[in-house]
């Protein structure tokens, strides 16, 4: 089975650093480009940016940019997302979904993970 | 960066009813355009790619439509388990965007 599956939910104070998880497992985690969404509460859903695991050719959102890293580990097939210095409006649940498809750079997400709440408060 | 605006927000409907939710680019995005389903406490789940492609295991009451700036998402038939929240993606380049939802009631 295909399938993305995040680390548990975290409650960090602002300005502590964080690295969630998104492993993948039943393809070929190499070949197909990884995303991150967020979904801040009773809010839509906002793209963050991209990872190919095979190179690690990575695409932020603008307003992500610098805001946060984005990497994938081929070893553990896993990707990761991660803060330097969260800060309240961090807040938010964050989902790692994959590509449709490995054959292009831009696709439609069809497996998703379970999702991560990340809760920032002092 | 391409602004995707679904319309309406809210819409009230009935079992059985036909419902048709839109999705316009502020510029062109091809055929680039995917639907999703949000219930809640859940992740998204596609519905449709490529502007009409249905994903596989989605019922046939589902369909898409459109190209260029103007798409659509239709159920023909509602059924109690569709009641959720739909977003659109464009995905023409590496910058992604989603339109703002359309929360489906039940009336």
């Amino acid at each position: 089975e295909v399938q993305l599956v995040q680390s548990g939910a975290e409650v960090k104070k602002p300005g502590e650093s964080l690295k969630i998880s998104c492993k993948g497992s039943g393809y070929s985690f190499d070949s197909y480009w990884i995303g991150w969404v967020r979904q801040m509460p009773g809010k839509g859903l906002e793209w963050m940016g991209i990872i190919y695991p095979g190179d690690a050719d990575t695409r932020y959102s603008p307003s992500c940019q610098g805001q946060v890293i984005i990497s994938a580990d081929r070893s553990t097939n896993t990707a990761y997302l991660q803060w330097s210095g969260l800060k309240a409006a961090d807040t938010a649940i964050y989902y790692c979904a994959r590509h449709l498809d490995s054959s292009g750079p831009y696709d439609a997400f069809d497996i998703w993970g379970q999702g991560t709440m990340v809760t920032v408060s002092s | 960066d391409i602004q995707m605006t679904q319309s309406p927000s809210t819409l009230s409907a009935s079992v059985g009813d036909r419902v048709t939710i839109t999705c316009r680019a502020s510029q062109s995005i091809g055929s680039w355009l995917a639907w999703y389903q949000q219930k809640p406490g859940k992740a998204p789940s596609l519905l449709i790619y490529k502007g009409s492609i249905l994903q596989s295991g989605v019922p046939s009451r589902f369909s898409g439509s459109g190209a260029g700036t103007e798409f659509t998402l239709t159920i023909s038939s509602l059924q109690p388990e569709d009641f959720a929240t739909y977003y659109c993606q464009q995905y023409k380049s590496h910058l992604y965007s989603f339109g703002q939802g359309t929360k489906l009631e039940i009336k």
